[in-house]
């Protein structure tokens, strides 16, 4: 079955710094999710990378899939105190699948 | 209703109890998943259903775990005999179309269930 391991398991950065989160998969990524996750709340989503090393941006937040080492980053521009929260990756293992197999977070501490 | 909720949000049973957790899903949506979140974990696959059908059950942990979707909107997870490591949160998942994971997943907010 498809492991995902994320790095760092949690992360404390002042406001206005960039950071990066890591996502590394046992087999190869097909599609890969970012989520992110507050607690008591549920998954938002904030993007999904097809396989092939695409590259998406939503506002300060880019994330990459590099297919050959099977890893995604996550990386925030100027961090800011909403930002906080645990952010989850997600994959699944071939077209068609709906199974989501999720790492098991980062936490994301934004110190103002 | 404008996203996926869930009810009850918190939930407390004795060991031994049964109980029945609801997800209602976007309006139209077809597919509905179930997640099981232990504390400091990422989600697990629980169930999938397209509309009323129940096409994957793997992931259920044991033959305590019943869902059901029986007019392809509203489930209910149940759970019997409640275990304390059945202590966790659980997520529903609507999407719009069957399967395939092209299609984003949105999520309920969860049901925490502590089993003392």
């Amino acid at each position: 079955s498809q492991e995902l391991e994320q790095s760092p398991q949690s992360l404390i950065v002042q406001e206005g710094k960039n950071l990066t989160i890591n996502c590394t998969s046992s087999k190869t990524l097909y599609g890969l999710y970012w989520y992110k996750q507050k607690y008591g709340e549920g998954l938002i989503f904030l993007m999904m990378l097809q396989k092939g090393g695409e590259e998406k941006s939503h506002e300060k937040i880019t994330a990459k899939l590099d297919e050959k080492k099977q890893q995604s980053s996550l990386h925030i521009t100027a961090s800011q105190p909403s930002h906080a929260g645990i952010y989850l990756c997600g994959a699944v293992p071939g077209a068609g699948s709906y199974q989501l197999t999720f790492g098991k977070g980062t936490k994301l501490s934004v110190i103002p | 209703g404008a996203g996926v909720s869930q009810s009850p949000r918190y939930k407390v049973a004795k060991r031994g109890q049964d109980v029945a957790l609801r997800c209602d899903p976007i309006s139209g949506h077809v597919s509905l998943f179930w997640y099981q979140q232990a504390l400091g974990q990422g989600p697990e696959f629980l169930t999938y259903f397209q509309n009323e059908a129940q096409l994957d059950k793997s992931g259920l942990p044991s033959d305590r775990f019943f869902a059901e979707r029986p007019e392809g909107s509203v489930s209910t997870l149940k759970i019997q005999r409640t275990q304390q490591e059945d202590s966790a949160v659980y997520l529903c998942a609507s999407s719009s179309e069957a399967g395939g994971h092209h299609n984003e997943q949105f999520f309920g907010p969860g049901t925490r269930l502590t089993v003392l």
